[in-house]
């Protein structure tokens, strides 16, 4: 199947700062990723859609100036969050869908965010 | 999105057979099933994916039936390795840039 990547696998910053998540299909083109959060023991919740060239479409309750999204190629998409909390920390999942695959959405391998 | 209810989670044997069952009631006439396999601290893997029937691959089958208002997910001979969160969803077909809404999933212990 196709591949996504995500740097860093893991970050740990102090509380203020902003940190920066990557999002990378490598083999494929995307013009649409989606982003998701994922605390421990709970199910993935999107977070933002994605679109290459244009805005991205956040969920409802998620804020669009804490989690800034950048889609700024076909094979990249960036999530940064912005002056990060504690309760900020949680896992991040970028993924994309291969079109060239009815439906099949292919999913990186995680951004694991420690705000201390 | 069609909603689907899961088992919140099943226990199993090493080399038994595992079949998950998911419930989609709404689903529509043009929604995929797809499962994925989530590890602690990884990305979802996608597993298999089907609209009707039966589907075959090498790490698993999918079983529909013909009013595709529930999918059954079949692990043949698990180990400990399987030992993992199990998600069911179903999204319209076709376009594969339409989002995935993830439910609870099930969590699979393969014990010794």
């Amino acid at each position: 199947g196709a591949v996504v990547s995500q740097h860093p696998s893991w970050v740990i910053c102090k509380s203020g700062t902003s940190v920066k998540i990557e999002c990378r299909s490598l083999d494929f083109q995307a013009t649409t990723m989606f982003w998701y959060r994922q605390f421990p023991k709970q199910s993935l919740m999107l977070m933002a859609t994605s679109n290459e060239g244009s805005k991205a479409t956040y969920e409802q309750g998620v804020e669009k100036d804490k989690f800034l999204i950048n889609h700024a190629s076909l094979t990249l998409s960036t999530l940064t969050v912005t002056s990060a909390h504690p309760e900020d920390s949680s896992f991040y999942i970028c993924s994309a869908p291969d079109a060239s695959s009815t439906d099949t959405q292919y999913f990186g391998p995680g951004t694991r965010l420690t705000v201390l | 999105l069609a909603k689907t209810t899961q088992p919140i989670s099943m226990d199993s044997y090493e080399g038994q057979e595992v079949n998950i069952t998911c419930s989609h009631n709404n689903i529509a006439t043009n929604d995929y099933i797809t499962w994925y396999q989530q590890f602690p601290s990884q990305g979802p893997r996608f597993i298999i994916q089907g609209y009707k029937t039966k589907v075959t691959n090498e790490v698993a089958s999918l079983f529909i039936p013909a009013d595709r208002k529930s999918s059954t997910l079949s692990l043949p001979r698990v180990s400990l390795s399987d030992t993992a969160v199990y998600y069911c969803l179903v999204a319209r077909g076709g376009n594969a840039g339409n989002m995935l809404t993830f439910g609870g999933g099930t969590r699979l212990m393969v014990k010794p």
